[in-house]
């Protein structure tokens, strides 16, 4: 079955405590990215990445890093988190940009106390 | 990122049809997006729209794109209370590397 894998699904921890929120896809797809999304703001883009050791920038990449050392895997990564990275996160992949739809993954749920 | 903006809530009656609005700022857009959201969970891929279409039906999902004055909208038929959800609608514009996404919006369906 074609999906985007996000862990954890849910995450309750402390400001500064380093954390890692994994993505992974099997569908062989070169494009993945991450978004957060807030209420009233919807889904902003954090980072992208085009493939293989190519990210970029999206939105809002303050206090955000990402690696794609794997075709498969792009994980988001927050150095010392703070309360206002409290948020919805979601993956998502697809072949190309384009009318190749963005799969998303189920999200994962973040509160930074 | 260009402003892609919708009302943030809907309410409908189930049997009637619902109309969920969306205006984007550039014109250069190609591929236009309605995706779903159920509670708890991630964005369902609905449909989309190519920028030179004016119109796409898929069964119950209608789709209308007005150009000159950058208007997206999403008919749903005879609404069902399993269509409540968040809607976003997507841009995806012209050599772009992200789809850049509406607030959303919340349709209520009342029994």
């Amino acid at each position: 079955e074609a999906q985007v894998t996000q862990n954890p699904r849910y995450l309750i921890t402390v400001t500064g405590k380093k954390l890692t929120v994994t993505c992974s896809q099997n569908m062989n797809h070169e494009y993945m990215s991450w978004y957060r999304q807030d209420p009233g703001l919807g889904l902003r883009q954090i980072y992208y990445s085009m493939n293989v050791e190519v990210t970029d920038k999206g939105d809002v990449p303050e206090g955000y890093k990402v690696s794609r050392k794997e075709k498969r895997n792009f994980p988001l990564i927050l150095e010392s988190p703070s309360p206002n990275q409290t948020s919805l996160y979601f993956c998502a992949s697809s072949s190309r940009q384009g009318a190749q739809p963005q799969h998303f993954g189920d999200g994962t749920r973040l509160s930074i106390l | 990122g260009e402003d892609v903006e919708q009302s943030l809530f809907l309410s409908v009656r189930e049997g009637d049809s619902s109309v969920i609005n969306c205006t984007y700022t550039d014109s250069s857009s190609t591929y236009l997006y309605w995706y779903k959201q159920e509670p708890g969970a991630g964005l369902q891929l609905l449909t989309y729209i190519f920028s030179n279409m004016d119109m796409k039906q898929d069964q119950r999902l209608t789709v209308l794109l007005n150009k000159k004055d950058k208007h997206l909208s999403l008919r749903i038929a005879d609404t069902q209370t399993g269509d409540s959800a968040i809607y976003f609608c997507a841009e995806l514009q012209t050599g772009a590397n992200n789809l850049f996404f509406g607030t959303g919006t919340r349709l209520t369906v009342i029994p």
